[in-house]
């Protein structure tokens, strides 16, 4: 079974500042990774994936994450952040592999960002 | 990317009554679609997985008599809460993928619907 840990369910900062959203997952066999973006009262936006290769992953709305298998976290992070950042984070793993179940994904809790002026 | 749209996004009705709720996936054949539910300030509970053609998969602890799903076509996935009661308010969020896609998991999401049943 998978499952996925956020560790910060709110995470406050300001204009600029540099940020990191924390993620850790557990899992018995090999994962995709992903980041994903809720803003109030919509779907979910992917801002990025780890499927393979570089463990450095960059997404959309400058974004980027790194894959540490050894350490099974997969971190969020952006240099510096604008207040249309704020939005809710969902972190998500797929097994690889698992046929129909293919695309299933396990969510952490989210964290909840709040960039201040 | 690709579009996933629900429909209605909002949805107020009253307790005895049952509601329906769409996903479609626009501009790609979605061989398998999954709906989850969300809970305020909470993640995302898979309720069930639905390919099309066959019956839909819940997860444990999810009543399938209450919610009905339906795949019918490579397009269109439907859920269906019936004899709706106010703890079955919450956000529900479709998401589908394509069935010519990369084995990635990728999915896309639709903008989800609020149901609140008084």
């Amino acid at each position: 079974a998978q499952s996925v840990t956020q560790l910060d369910s709110q995470v406050p900062v300001f204009e600029e500042a540099p940020v990191e959203l924390r993620c850790n997952y557990s899992s018995s066999v090999s994962v995709y990774l992903f980041w994903y973006v809720q803003y109030p009262n919509q779907g979910l936006q992917l801002l990025l994936k780890y499927l393979s290769g570089s463990t450095l992953v960059k997404g959309i709305n400058g974004f980027e994450a790194e894959f540490n298998k050894s350490q099974t976290s997969f971190h969020l992070r952006k240099p510096s952040v604008h207040i249309s950042d704020t939005a809710e984070y969902f972190c998500a793993v797929s097994e690889v592999g698992r046929g129909s179940t293919l695309g299933r994904l396990y969510f952490g809790r989210g964290t909840q960002l709040t960039v201040w002026p | 990317g690709a579009v996933v749209s629900q429909h209605p996004s909002w949805v107020i009705c009253k307790s005895g009554t049952s509601v329906k709720i769409e996903c479609r996936s626009l501009d790609f054949q979605a061989t398998t679609m999954f709906w989850y539910r969300q809970f305020p300030k909470q993640s995302l509970m898979l309720m069930a997985t639905s390919n099309e053609g066959s019956k839909a998969t819940y997860e444990q602890g999810v009543e399938k008599d209450k919610f009905l799903i339906n795949h019918a076509s490579l397009t269109l996935s439907t859920l269906t809460v019936t004899s709706a009661h106010p703890e079955d308010s919450s956000f529900y969020i479709c998401s589908a993928r394509s069935g010519t896609g990369g084995m990635s998991g990728e999915l896309f999401f639709g903008e989800g619907s609020r149901l609140t049943v008084l």
